[in-house]
């Protein structure tokens, strides 16, 4: 079967490092995705990671593990603005084209 | 920038009534998808599209019909609208060969 788990959800301190896990069970996986969505709008893209590593962009950075199915998103210097939710979502080549299989997303809390 | 638009962000229909949903793309974007999104559910996927006049059922696709006369547009029916359709519509596209996916700005829809 197919299946993305990620925490329901988190809370963190304005200033600090927090990381939010995602694993997932995919055929033909081909990529996982971050998507942030504050309340009451669209999902934004934040990082598409393909191969094993971290990417870092600004803030944020992205780790993937194909062999353990497992991905991370890392969100640092965290600002009142990160409060939101973060949506992992694998890329899929079973079924047609550009599917991604969404996770329930991870509200996250920012507190001063 | 990609543009996703949605014909209305707020939509308050009565049970029974044919409802029409539209998203339009400027990107020419040869797939287009729709979704809904409910508190503790995340995205699941209605319909997709992936060229015109052509479509396939997602994950949930009872209750709904979609149409794709045109490359840029994609739009979403309810043909009987019911109080469990009550909810965040989120429309987005892709292009062959892509997995990113640019999401409009939601339609929610409140059937009462």
């Amino acid at each position: 079967g197919q299946n993305i788990d990620q925490p329901t959800e988190m809370t963190a301190t304005e200033g600090a490092i927090v990381q939010i896990n995602c694993t997932y069970q995919t055929s033909g996986f081909n990529g996982l995705f971050w998507y942030q969505q504050h309340a009451g709008e669209a999902p934004t893209f934040l990082s598409y990671n393909v191969l094993d590593g971290l990417e870092e962009k600004g803030r944020f950075s992205s780790f993937l593990s194909r062999s353990k199915g497992y991905s991370y998103l890392l969100l640092k210097e965290l600002q009142m603005k990160d409060s939101a939710s973060y949506l992992c979502a694998a890329a899929n080549y079973g079924g047609s084209q550009g599917n991604l299989i969404f996770g329930k997303g991870t509200k996250l809390s920012v507190k001063p | 920038d990609v543009k996703v638009t949605q014909s209305s962000r707020y939509l308050v229909k009565r049970t029974g009534e044919k409802v029409f949903l539209e998203c339009v793309q400027d990107m020419d974007h040869e797939n287009m998808f729709w979704y809904r999104q409910d508190p503790g559910l995340g995205l699941r996927l209605i319909y997709f599209s992936y060229d015109v006049k052509m479509k396939e059922k997602g994950d949930i696709p009872e209750g709904y019909s979609v149409s794709r006369e045109k490359k840029e547009r994609f739009s979403l029916i309810l043909e009987s609208a019911s109080t469990n359709q009550t909810s965040m519509y989120l429309c987005a596209s892709t292009r062959t060969g892509a997995y990113e996916q640019y999401f409009g700005p939601g339609t929610r829809l409140t059937v009462t």
